[in-house]
């Protein structure tokens, strides 16, 4: 099983629907984030976790909104769907004992969203 | 604030050629420097980094790159190409005071050539 699962990994839904992605870490990791990324765009930050109390805006949060319901579970939503925000959503997670400081992230496969 | 440029968004060799994928750093702050690989369909993979020390670095599958402060670079390459190598490939940077947050480049997809 993969360390960072993610789902739904396809959904294509309307314009104005709630929708959430979750995801959910068996490495122990306390810090979890959700990118999204666009073709040529590269990867931009939505939101980050350090511990369960602690959640921080990224680049691009506004339409988004997250909950960390437990230390292994990061959800995001999208309140109300528009076409622009059709892209693909990573979830990752890092070690503060040593991941955090030197940047290296353990992503989910990722989470293909449409908005028509 | 830090910010990376990856020159090329699309780079093709033939197999067994160099591969060399660039990328160019902005940093307020000694930077961390990365890159990451993704394969179809996948997630992100850390490739290789630098934080400090030694300014060549080597990482999986044959990669290694090199730190140059005074280019502001960290060029990805590996002498010999696989077919296995086809994948795009993100480099990122963060401060050297703590990785709050890493800035990806915008990517290179790499085509090996049989």
């Amino acid at each position: 099983d993969a360390d960072v699962t993610q789902t739904p990994r396809n959904r294509i839904t309307k314009t104005g629907k709630r929708i959430m992605l979750e995801c959910s870490q068996t490495k122990g990791h306390d810090r979890m984030y959700w990118y999204r990324q666009d073709p040529g765009l590269g990867l931009r930050l939505i939101y980050y976790s350090f511990d369960v109390k602690d959640i921080n805006k990224g680049e691009i949060s506004d339409g988004y909104s997250v909950s960390r319901q437990a230390q292994a579970k990061f959800s995001l939503s999208l309140e109300s769907a528009i076409p622009n925000q059709t892209a693909l959503y990573f979830c990752a997670t890092s070690d503060p004992g040593g991941g955090a400081v030197t940047g290296e992230l353990f992503f989910g496969e990722g989470s293909r969203l449409t908005v028509l | 604030a830090q910010s990376v440029t990856q020159l090329g968004s699309h780079v093709s060799v033939s197999e067994g050629a160099l591969v060399l994928l660039r990328c160019n750093y902005s940093s307020s702050v000694p930077p961390y420097l990365f890159w990451y690989v993704q394969y179809p369909n996948q997630g992100l993979q850390l490739l290789l980094k630098y934080t400090t020390g030694a300014t060549l670095v080597k990482g999986i599958n044959g990669f290694e790159a090199e730190f140059k402060k005074s280019e502001t670079s960290f060029h990805l390459t590996k002498p010999s190409a696989h077919m296995s190598d086809a994948a795009e490939y993100f480099c990122a940077v963060s401060g050297a005071s703590g990785a709050n947050n890493l800035f990806f480049g915008t990517g290179t997809r790499l085509t090996v050539i049989p």
